[in-house]
């Protein structure tokens, strides 16, 4: 079982650019959520994904977007990066519901420049 | 005053050392979380509490629903123990609401 997998690993780019961040859940786990980790802070919510649509959507602003897939496997787009878009990208799956216990893959480390 | 508050913020301490480190939350949880978050941003799930007290190895936490308080415990500490540790509660939205971690740092 490969865990959750997330690519790229690091990503360079230029402000006011489009990015795709991509992420492939834990076998058998159907809810995926995003986090985004600026250097030194704890992990902010973004949004979580159930059955291909958005359930729950954090403090973020339109430019972050998501889409998931029948697969489970989701995507976390970002348009017109800002500098402060900067941080390391989270993705954890889950199973749905209250009580599940959530796994982490390694992240993304976006740098915008 | 944030929703979860973790302590110390900082911790040095020699190998070998009991280290505990504190999380007190102020919302209503359906479960806590303790994660360890190594240089370069990879995170690991340790612990997911509802209630009462788990043991991993060296790891142990416990959680005071009563209290809104939970620990975490590391015996007989080494340096490879180094690391973030975070504690984060889900509520009933799905959400994990984090603390801001406490750096842990072992020397041998």
């Amino acid at each position: 079982d490969a865990g959750v997998t997330q690519s790229p690993t690091h990503l360079i780019k230029t402000r006011g650019q489009q990015v795709t961040l991509r992420c492939s859940p834990k076998s058998g786990h159907d809810t995926v959520s995003w986090y985004q980790q600026a250097l030194g802070q704890g992990p902010q919510f973004i949004f979580q994904y159930y059955e291909e649509e958005e359930r729950q959507r954090g403090n973020f602003p339109d430019r972050f977007s998501g889409h998931q897939f029948p697969n489970y496997s989701s995507e976390l787009n970002v348009n017109a990066l800002l500098l402060g878009d900067s941080a390391l990208y989270l993705c954890a799956s889950s199973w749905p519901g209250e009580n599940t216990e959530a796994f982490f893959g390694q992240g993304t480390r976006l740098t915008v420049v | 005053k944030n929703e979860v508050e973790q302590s110390p913020q900082n911790l040095t301490a020699q190998e070998g050392e009991f280290i505990t480190i504190n999380c007190s939350y102020s919302v209503g949880i359906s479960a806590l979380h303790w994660l360890q978050q190594h240089p370069g941003g990879g995170i690991v799930s340790l612990f997911m509490l509802s209630s009462g007290k788990k043991k991993h190895g060296r790891l142990i936490a416990t959680i005071n629903i009563q209290e809104k308080h939970s620990s975490l415990h590391i015996t007989a500490s080494h340096p490879r123990d180094s690391a973030v540790y975070i504690c984060a509660v889900q509520d009933s939205n799905y959400q994990l609401i984090w603390g801001a971690g406490t750096k842990l740092i072992i020397k041998p």
